[in-house]
């Protein structure tokens, strides 16, 4: 199994600029989190989805960050215009039910610094 | 909102010597789980407790869960340079919310 794959592992951009981060959940799973580390505030979840339809999207800081979930081997999470708040990694997980207390599968993540 | 305390966020010990991390809740769990991370690396689920006052042990690690359901901890018995990461407590809470601690932070000096 090839786990949770998500890319690019490390991306460094300018303020300003359109960021995308990608994510492949482990196949046959059906749900996806979205969720962005910091030293301060620890892991937060942004978003998660069930059956490729997004379910709680309270996490999300503010309207310039979007994710989608065109199927369930995919999914995208945008921000537009990047600031350097957003500086964080961003893992992606996925699980292989709807209930909200089972283990978790944590991709990689995807180092973002915001210049 | 719904928060879960973990304490404390570091702990420094020599390699041989035990080492615990607590996790608090204010409101009454559903479940809880443990979940470590190497520098640099990424979560991964250790274990996870669902009835009052439950005992897991895996190896040198010991997990428990409280009897009120509000609390937990992970106890490790003779630390190594393996043990070395961040771990994380994740409790789910009743309206289904996953709250992670701030993770405890364990170094391991040889």
């Amino acid at each position: 199994d090839a786990g949770v794959i998500q890319s690019p592992r490390h991306e460094v951009t300018e303020m300003g600029q359109e960021v995308t981060l990608r994510c492949k959940p482990i196949s046959g799973h059906n749900s996806l989190f979205w969720y962005r580390q910091t030293m301060m505030r620890g892991l937060e979840l942004l978003i998660y989805f069930n059956n490729n339809v997004p379910i709680d999207d309270s996490g999300m800081p503010e309207d310039r960050f979007s994710a989608k979930m065109p199927n369930a081997s995919f999914s995208t999470l945008k921000i537009q215009p990047s600031e350097p708040r957003d500086s964080a990694v961003y893992f992606c997980a996925s699980s292989s039910t709807f209930y909200r207390g089972a283990k978790l599968f944590f991709g990689s993540g995807t180092q973002l610094s915001v210049l | 909102g719904q928060q879960v305390m973990q304490i404390p966020q570091y702990q420094h010990v020599q390699e041989g010597e035990d080492f615990t991390t607590y996790c608090n809740s204010s409101t009454t769990l559903s479940n809880i789980q443990w979940y470590k991370q190497r520098p640099g690396g990424h979560p991964v689920f250790l274990i996870q407790l669902v009835k009052s006052g439950e005992v897991k042990k895996q190896k040198r690690l010991t997990f428990q869960f409280g009897e009120a359901k509000k609390n937990s901890s992970l106890h490790i018995t003779a630390t190594q340079t393996t043990d070395v990461g961040t771990y994380f407590c994740a409790g789910l809470e009743s309206q289904g919310n996953l709250i992670f601690g701030k993770g405890t932070k364990l170094s391991v000096k040889p």
